[in-house]
C-alpha cells in the first residue's frame, strides 16, 4: 500500500526558507520509472506543480519557480525534500507530494497523494 | 509553455445527467493527458491517463477523449459522489487547467 505524508512548518515569515518534508511508504525510489512530485494549491485556487524528482535523481522544475526551489530525495529514509526560498503571501497554499509512475503512465500522472499540509506565509 | 484552458468553470446538473468537461491545450499533446477528481479539504484523485485510459478502481461511468489539443471528460450517469472540481493536466510540462466545479443544479 502506498502512502505520502508531508511535514513542515504551518507557519513562515516573509523572505524565509520554507523546507518541506514528504516521507513515503510502500515503494522506493530506486525503482525505475518511479518518481515523487510537489504540488500547491493556494486557498479556494487551481492545482499548481512545483516540482518533480525521479529514481534516476533527474530533476524537473516549474520555470517560473526554478530560481526559488530545490528538491532532493534520501532514498536510504524514504523520503523527498523540498526548500523554497524567499517565500511570500502568495506562497500561501497547501502543499502536496505524490507518487508518479512514469514507467506505467508513460509520463507524468500522479496516482498517490499525501493529504496536503496548509502552509502559511505571514509575519 | 504550454497552457491548458477548461470549459465550462462551474456547471451545474442534476443525479442521472450526462456531464461533459472539456480542456484545451494551447498547442498539440498528442495524449499526454490526465483527468483528476478533487473534494473540498481532500488531495486530488487521477481518473485517467493518456486521455482515455481509465485508472484502476475508477467507476465506469468516467470516461476521456480527445487528442492533440481538445480533450473530453464524460460522466455518463452522474452520481452524487461525483459533483467535485475536475482538473485536467498536461505531462511533459505537468500544467493543470484552471479546474471546472461539478455542483447540484
Amino acid at each position: 500500500q502506498i502512502t505520502l505524508k508531508e511535514s513542515g512548518p504551518t507557519l513562515v515569515k516573509p523572505t524565509q526558507t520554507l523546507t518541506l518534508t514528504c516521507t513515503f511508504s510502500g515503494f522506493s525510489l530506486s525503482t525505475s520509472g518511479v518518481g515523487v512530485g510537489w504540488i500547491r494549491q493556494p486557498p479556494g485556487k487551481a492545482l499548481e506543480w512545483l516540482a518533480l524528482i525521479y529514481w534516476n535523481d533527474d530533476k524537473r522544475y516549474s520555470p517560473s519557480l526554478k530560481s526559488r526551489l530545490t528538491i532532493t530525495k534520501d532514498t536510504s529514509k524514504n523520503q523527498v525534500v523540498l526548500t523554497m526560498t524567499n517565500m511570500d503571501p502568495v506562497d500561501t497554499a497547501t502543499y502536496y507530494c505524490a507518487h508518479d509512475d512514469y514507467g506505467d503512465y508513460e509520463g507524468e500522472a500522479f496516482d498517490y497523494w499525501g493529504q496536503g499540509t496548509l502552509v502559511t506565509v505571514s509575519s | 509553455d504550454i497552457q491548458m484552458t477548461q470549459s465550462p468553470s462551474t456547471l451545474s446538473a442534476s443525479v442521472g445527467d450526462r456531464v461533459t468537461i472539456t480542456c484545451r491545450a494551447s498547442q498539440s499533446i498528442s495524449s499526454w493527458l490526465a483527468w483528476y477528481q478533487q473534494k473540498p479539504g481532500k488531495a486530488p484523485k487521477l481518473l485517467i491517463y493518456k486521455a482515455s485510459s481509465l485508472e484502476s478502481g475508477v467507476p465506469s461511468r468516467f470516461s476521456g477523449s480527445g487528442s492533440g489539443t481538445e480533450f473530453t471528460l464524460t460522466i455518463s450517469s452522474l452520481q452524487p459522489d461525483d459533483f467535485a472540481t475536475y482538473y485536467c493536466q498536461q505531462y511533459n510540462s505537468v500544467t493543470f487547467g484552471p479546474g471546472t466545479k461539478v455542483d447540484i443544479k
